[in-house]
């Protein structure tokens, strides 16, 4: 069964960088079957932000919102992906999901839009 | 970015009701839309595919249906179990994005 665990500081100073991992286990970041790996994010008692992703070969898709403070990587030979969010506020205070993107296997739009495996989410506050 | 607005934002159930959330779309975005259901505390739970494909394992009382802008979720008859917030998803385009939620609580 394949699970998502985040990682990384709970506490980020204001103008500091975010920075979080995502392990995987019970499964292969590259293998045979295409996957982008992602993150979203919720602010405490909000709705659904979505980061961004990146495919296993490097490629990144982010949000227009976030781009030029978003950077993620992909390390395949730890079966991990992450998330490096710079010069943060209080407004990035949230918790971050990492998540396994799949394509619909019904509707396909040529974007991996399935979120079909969550991490459990890791709060992170920014906060001097 | 399409917008995607959810109504009702909340709404007070009771069990067995009949509970209907739609989602309109600020843009044609066919039938490329997600439900996901999430409880306190977890992750969110990927429901719904394509607008009205359930997942494997997903209870029959949850169901979805439309296309174009107006989209609608649909539990026929609401278990205690269901009590959560209700998210749609659109991937039509990137960035992908999420309506704001319908919280369901007991009436």
């Amino acid at each position: 069964q394949l699970q998502l665990q985040e990682s990384g500081p709970g506490l980020v100073k204001p103008s500091e960088t975010l920075s979080l991992t995502c392990t995987v286990s019970g499964g292969s970041i590259s293998g045979t079957t295409t996957y982008y790996w992602g993150w979203i994010r919720q602010p405490p008692g909000k709705g659904l932000e979505w980061i961004g992703y990146v495919y296993d070969s490097g490629t990144t898709y982010y949000n227009p919102s976030l781009k030029s403070r978003v950077t993620m990587s992909v390390d395949t030979s730890k079966n991990r992906f992450s998330l490096k969010l710079t010069s943060v506020t209080a407004a990035d205070t949230a918790v971050y999901y990492c998540a396994r993107h799949s394509p619909s296997f019904y509707a396909s739009s040529g974007y991996y839009g399935d979120i079909d495996r969550w991490g459990q989410g890791t709060l992170v506050t920014v906060s001097s | 970015d399409i917008q995607l607005t959810q109504s009702p934002s909340s709404l007070s159930v009771s069990v067995g009701d009949r509970v209907t959330i739609t989602c309109q779309a600020s843009q044609d975005i066919s039938n490329y839309l997600n439900w996901y259901q999430q409880k306190p505390g977890k992750a969110p739970i990927l429901l719904i595919s394509g607008a009205s494909n359930l997942e494997t394992g997903v209870p029959s009382r949850f169901s979805g249906s439309g296309s174009g802008t107006d989209l609608t979720f649909t539990i026929s008859s609401l278990q205690p179990e269901d009590i959560a917030t209700y998210y749609c998803q659109q991937y039509d385009s990137l960035p992908l994005t999420f309506g704001q939620g319908t919280r369901l609580d007991i009436k």
